[in-house]
C-alpha cells in the first residue's frame, strides 16, 4: 500500500512569498495529483503529472520519480491562495484507486 | 476536456431518508469511477471502484447495502446513501477514468457535501 506524507501539516506566509509544498510516497507510480479544496469542501484538480514538470499561472508542480517525491510551488502568493493542498497517488499494492495526504492548510496573510 | 460533474454540490437531509448523488462525466467516457468520502479533519479515503456494467467493489469497511452505487452508463455513476444518518454527513468526491489508461489517470468531480440530521 501506498503511504503519502505531506509536509508542511500547516504553512502561513505573507503575500507574495514563494510557497512549496512537499510530497513523498512510498511505492512507484504512473501519475501523482495535486488538488486544492477551499473551506466548504470543493476540489479543484491542480495537476495531474508523471515525470518532469508542469506550470499553470503562478503554480508549478515537480516530481522526481526515482526519489518518489513531488513539489507545489506557488509565486507571488495571494490570500486567494489559502487552501487545503493535497497530493494523491495510486494506491498500490494491485489497488485501483488513489491514497491521499492529509493536505497542507495554507494561509496567505496580505 | 476531462471534466466531471457532481450533483448536487450540497444536500442537506433527515435522518432516515435516501440521498442520491452523480456523477458525470461531460466529455469523455469513463469506464471507471470511483467514490470517495472525506470526514472532518481527515484524508479522502476510497469507498468504492465502480465499473460500467458491473457490480462495485466496495472497501473495506464499507457497507455496500447502504452505499448503492450504480454505473450504467459510460458517462454516469450515481451513489445513494440509503437510510442516511448524522454519522454519513461527510464530503463525498468522485473521480472518473477514460478506458486503457493508467492506474494513475483519474479527473475528479467538484465533490458533494452531505448534512444528515
Amino acid at each position: 500500500k501506498n503511504e503519502v506524507e505531506q509536509s508542511p501539516q500547516n504553512l502561513t506566509a505573507q503575500e507574495g512569498e514563494f510557497i512549496t509544498i512537499n510530497c513523498s510516497y512510498s511505492v512507484g507510480i504512473s501519475a501523482l495529483h495535486w488538488l486544492q479544496q477551499h473551506p466548504g469542501g470543493g476540489i479543484v484538480s491542480l495537476f495531474m503529472l508523471s515525470s518532469g514538470k508542469k506550470k499553470h499561472g503562478r503554480l508549478i508542480a515537480t516530481i522526481n520519480i526515482q526519489e518518489k517525491h513531488s513539489s507545489l510551488h506557488i509565486t507571488a502568493s495571494h490570500p486567494r491562495d489559502s487552501a487545503v493542498y493535497i497530493c494523491a497517488v495510486p494506491g498500490g499494492g494491485g489497488a485501483d484507486g488513489l491514497t491521499f495526504g492529509k493536505g497542507t492548510h495554507l494561509i496567505i496573510q496580505p | 476536456g476531462a471534466v466531471v460533474s457532481q450533483h448536487p454540490s450540497r444536500v442537506i437531509c433527515k435522518s432516515g431518508t435516501s440521498v442520491k448523488i452523480e456523477c458525470r462525466s461531460l466529455d469523455f467516457q469513463a469506464t471507471t469511477m470511483f467514490w470517495y468520502r472525506q470526514f472532518p479533519k481527515q484524508s479522502l479515503m476510497l469507498m468504492a471502484t465502480s465499473n460500467e456494467g458491473s457490480k462495485a467493489t466496495y472497501e473495506q469497511g464499507v457497507e455496500k447495502d447502504k452505499f448503492l452505487i450504480n454505473h450504467a452508463s459510460l458517462t454516469l455513476s450515481t451513489l445513494t446513501v440509503t437510510s442516511a444518518h448524522p454519522e454519513d454527513s461527510s464530503f463525498y468526491i468522485c473521480s472518473a477514468r477514460p478506458p486503457r489508461r493508467g492506474v494513475g489517470t483519474q479527473y475528479f468531480g467538484p465533490g458533494t457535501r452531505l448534512l444528515v440530521l
